[in-house]
């Protein structure tokens, strides 16, 4: 079956613009999370979304970062006024959330996010 | 907070060398345990996971045992080939949580 994809696969902008990264998760999965994977601080949680439930945003970074989940499936991460330390991987994942145990996470492509 | 612990690499092999990459965690209550596989140019795919403790996982000949006395869930083949040339990450997920925590990652180079 489809995996989980995201778009673009790279992107390349001028420092101080906006970006979007789109994520559209496996069908039937309730959960979606952002990550971001660069050189300096490895793997790292942004935000998890989990059906209507109020988003974790514990692991944002700065306020210039938001994501929006829209009608439960395809989620957008934003990146305003972007700076050079943005420049990363940015990594979207889905789970069905079983009820126990498990959570297994299956992972996009990513998007490498570079700030020039 | 939680954090994992994973050795740090490169690791390099001879094909058909026994591998074993180490991964020590910490964290409150009974976490679930993951090994992550990244193979060039791919992205993360999940190798195999353990969610209780002495629960084994194992998949495409590589084992994990998860130690909850050691706080450990090392990664081990025992015989390795070129294709699984990659970076090996260890996470885990709380049972009350959702974020995974992940390890630096492990890069192994394994030769002909």
């Amino acid at each position: 079956g489809a995996g989980v994809s995201q778009s673009p696969s790279n992107k390349v902008t001028e420092k101080g613009k906006d970006v979007e990264l789109r994520c559209d998760p496996i069908s039937g999965h309730t959960a979606l999370y952002w990550y971001r994977q660069s050189l300096g601080q490895g793997l790292e949680f942004l935000i998890y979304f989990q059906g209507n439930s109020a988003p974790d945003k514990s692991g944002l970074p700065s306020d210039r970062f938001s994501a929006e989940r829209t009608g439960g499936s395809v989620s957008t991460l934003t990146i305003q006024r972007t700076q050079q330390e943005d420049s990363a991987v940015y990594l979207c994942a889905s789970s069905r959330r079983t009820g126990t145990g498990g959570y297994e996470q299956y992972f996009g492509p990513g998007t490498r996010l570079t700030v020039t | 907070g939680n954090s994992v612990t994973q050795m740090e690499g490169p690791v390099t092999l001879s094909e058909e060398a026994f591998l074993t990459i180490n991964c020590t965690y910490t964290a409150t209550g009974y976490p679930s345990l993951f090994w992550y596989v990244q193979y060039p140019g791919e992205g993360l795919q999940l190798l195999l996971k353990a969610t209780k403790a002495d629960d084994k996982g194992s998949n495409k000949g590589f084992e994990a045992t998860y130690r909850k006395e050691t706080t450990s869930f090392h990664l081990e083949k025992g015989s390795v080939q070129v294709s699984d040339s990659a970076v090996y990450f260890c996470a885990l997920l709380k049972a009350a949580g959702n974020k995974l925590t992940f390890g630096g990652g492990t890069r192994v180079l394994v030769k002909p």
